[in-house]
């Protein structure tokens, strides 16, 4: 089976660094995926990572460690409209989510 | 806009009646995929299709089935609906693989009541 999991809530003030860990066990791996995730809307795609190691795309950054089962999303330079859920995905033969994390942005 | 358009935005139907959610996923886009949101269970894959052939399967109940076309836009039916059944239905798509990335629609909100 697998078992994907992440912090419920994070709260951080606005130009600030929030880290979002996400554990897992999965069955399989084929990659970690992240998506950002505004109250009522859909996913949108932040990143990917089948290799160990850092991706860093503009103000978020995401890490991997195959061996230790373990990523996570680096947001940097939080601004208000960073405020929103946080999913983890892992792909082994289907895309498994963790819960999310609701991150809080305030002034 | 992530180009992948699904209708109806809303639904709201009765215990026992099925529906028709409709996908058309972004150009070129071959595969596409249905996920669930609730908010006891969070988002669930339900279900693959590549080219119109079943890919992979998640946590898809047997009252729901989904079909993708010629033209590759894709339906997910729902039977004997529940009050359970009530959620946000998202289509996504992505150009071959599922570890391309994923654009997800604007979803389905379907109450059941």
């Amino acid at each position: 089976g697998q078992n994907i999991d992440q912090p419920t809530e994070m709260t951080a003030t606005e130009g600030a660094i929030v880290q979002i860990n996400c554990t897992y066990q999965t069955s399989g791996f084929n990659g970690l995926f992240w998506y950002q995730q505004h109250a009522g809307e859909a996913p949108t795609f932040l990143s990917y990572n089948v290799l160990d190691g850092l991706e860093e795309k503009g103000r978020f950054s995401s890490f991997l460690s195959r061996s230790k089962g373990y990523s996570y999303l680096l947001l940097k330079e939080l601004q208000m409209k960073d405020s929103a859920s946080y999913l983890c995905a892992v792909w082994d033969y289907k895309l498994s989510f963790g819960a999310g994390t609701t991150v809080t942005v305030r002034a | 806009d992530s180009g992948v358009t699904q209708t109806p935005k809303h639904l709201i139907t009765a215990t026992g009646q099925r529906v028709t959610l409709r996908c058309s996923p972004r150009s070129g886009d071959l595969s596409v995929y249905w996920y669930q949101q609730s908010l006891d269970q969070g988002l669930q894959f339900l279900i693959q299709y590549y080219n119109g052939e079943e890919r992979a399967k998640g946590n898809i109940l047997e009252r729901f089935s989904a079909q993708q076309f010629p033209d590759l836009h894709s339906e997910l039916n729902l039977s004997s609906l529940e009050l359970g059944d009530s959620a946000l239905y998202f289509c996504a798509s992505s150009e071959r693989t599922p570890t391309d990335t994923q654009y997800f629609g604007p979803g389905t909100r379907l109450t059941v009541l």
